[in-house]
């Protein structure tokens, strides 16, 4: 069975910097575009990262995206507390013959 | 620019059948370069991508959730609808429409606001 995994928390300071890593396998973050959406509570999540490290327009490049074999990375520099949301990595699965969302990551801005 | 919106009974007894739609405005569903999605989010859970639709009517679906779940679409209407038959408490969610870039990165965006599905009695 497919599966793309996050560490489910992350943490930093103000000001700090924080990276929140994607593991994956050759049939889904090996071979295929990964995307990143913060997702905060009660809202829509929102497109981050596509296609592995492009920003969408509007996204601060405080954010940045990367990817290395099957894992990926999301890096967000300068942390400001409305960055405090959910981070999910998501990626098409060749196996599966569908998207498949890694399970998120919980970022807390201390 | 793009908006999406979720609409339907936000509650559903077990065993019956889930339906919900999303319109479409400010941006037409018949588009050669995108696919339309549905997901969902369980509560405390993270993100599931259930299935995507393109405007012809192409359809591919979670697999696990395929034998259950049909996406349709409408588009004199700029609609498209998902319905998931047999539903127990495990498909209690919120789930979001989102345009789908199926063709090259898989990525969706706009996401509607998401509307809360529970299933109870």
């Amino acid at each position: 069975q497919s599966v793309v995994t996050q560490t489910p928390s992350a943490s930093g300071t103000p000001g700090q910097g924080v990276a929140i890593s994607c593991s994956g396998s050759s049939s889904n973050i090996g071979r295929n575009s990964v995307n990143w959406y913060q997702h905060l509570p009660g809202t829509a999540p929102k497109l981050l990262i596509y296609n592995n490290n492009k920003r969408p327009s509007g996204v601060p490049d405080r954010f940045s995206g990367s990817k290395s074999g099957t894992s990926a990375f999301l890096a967000i520099s300068g942390l400001q507390s409305e960055d405090e949301a959910d981070y999910y990595c998501a990626a098409w699965d060749d196996s599966l013959n569908g998207v498949i969302f890694g399970g998120g990551t919980k970022l807390t801005v201390l | 620019q793009l908006q999406l919106q979720e609409s339907g009974p936000g509650l559903v007894k077990p065993s019956e059948t889930l339906s919900l739609t999303c319109t479409v405005s400010d941006g037409s569903i018949r588009s050669s370069t995108y696919y339309w999605g549905w997901i969902r989010q369980p509560p405390g859970k993270g993100l599931e991508w259930v299935g995507s639709i393109y405007y012809s009517g192409t359809t591919y679906y979670n697999p696990s959730l395929k034998s259950r779940v049909t996406i349709s679409v409408d588009t004199s209407k700029n609609q498209f609808s998902l319905k998931v038959n047999s539903v127990t408490a495990a498909d209690t969610a919120v789930y979001y429409c989102a345009r789908h870039d199926a063709a090259t990165h898989n990525w969706f965006d706009p996401w509607g606001q998401g509307t809360l599905v529970t299933v109870s009695s």
